[in-house]
């Protein structure tokens, strides 16, 4: 799987949008990108995922680069609940590595009052 | 909503002892994944289950580690002599099919403390 890039963290106030980045500059035209996160104390959860077209779904919208070299989670309005690490994966849609996740060191969210 | 659900949610045994860290995965799920995290690291893949054998497995996954479906709705992950740095949270995690755009459901985790 293609590697990505993210910032290690981000802050945002509670209610207002946030726009979680991820570069991926050696994707490849059959890699679906992908986001999870992971709540304190929890097990990975998954958020979206996308091919090319911008996606949305009740937890948060993906918008993917023209070229596809990189993307953005969008959460519309940052409840405190939000805070997480926040990952990007890459995955081949043939299922190359038969399916397991390879997760990077995420974006951790904090998300002030 | 349907959940992955794993027993017991925190297991302290001695060096060198055999554990087995328990797993129910979604019903009508297929594949079955384990993945463990040491305390402030990465999430890391050990092994994929389908059908009965091991799909892939990582580096991380050596002699020690066995993994067994049972019984119709349990998947057990066995280490056989535990050792310090076995000490992690341990995932399950289980899809309907394998490969994107197949997300994959994780349960709660299970802290091993190898003492």
């Amino acid at each position: 799987d293609a590697k990505t890039t993210q910032p290690n963290s981000m802050e945002s106030n509670e209610e207002e949008p946030v726009h979680l980045p991820c570069n991926h500059s050696t994707i490849s035209g059959t890699d679906y990108i992908h986001w999870y996160r992971q709540l304190p104390s929890q097990g990975p959860e998954y958020v979206i995922h996308g091919l090319t077209s911008n996606v949305n779904n009740r937890m948060a919208s993906l918008a993917i680069a023209e070229d596809r070299k990189s993307s953005t989670l969008i959460l519309h309005r940052a409840t405190l609940r939000d805070a997480a690490v926040y990952y990007c994966i890459l995955r081949d849609v043939y299922g190359g590595s038969q399916g397991n996740l390879i997760f990077g060191k995420g974006t951790k969210l904090s998300v002030k009052p | 909503e349907p959940e992955v659900t794993q027993t017991p949610s925190h297991q302290v045994t001695q060096m060198g002892q055999e554990v087995i860290l328990r797993c129910v995965p979604i019903s009508n799920h297929l594949y079955f994944y384990w993945y463990r995290q040491i305390l402030g690291q990465k999430v890391e893949f050990l092994v994929s289950f389908y059908n009965n054998e091991i799909s892939e497995k990582s580096e991380i996954f050596d002699d020690q580690f066995s993994v067994e479906r049972p019984d119709g709705s349990n998947f057990t992950l066995k280490i056989r002599s535990t050792k310090l740095e076995d000490s992690a949270m341990y995932f399950c995690a289980s899809s309907e099919a394998s490969g994107t755009p197949y997300e994959q459901y994780f349960g709660p985790g299970t802290r091993l403390t190898v003492t």
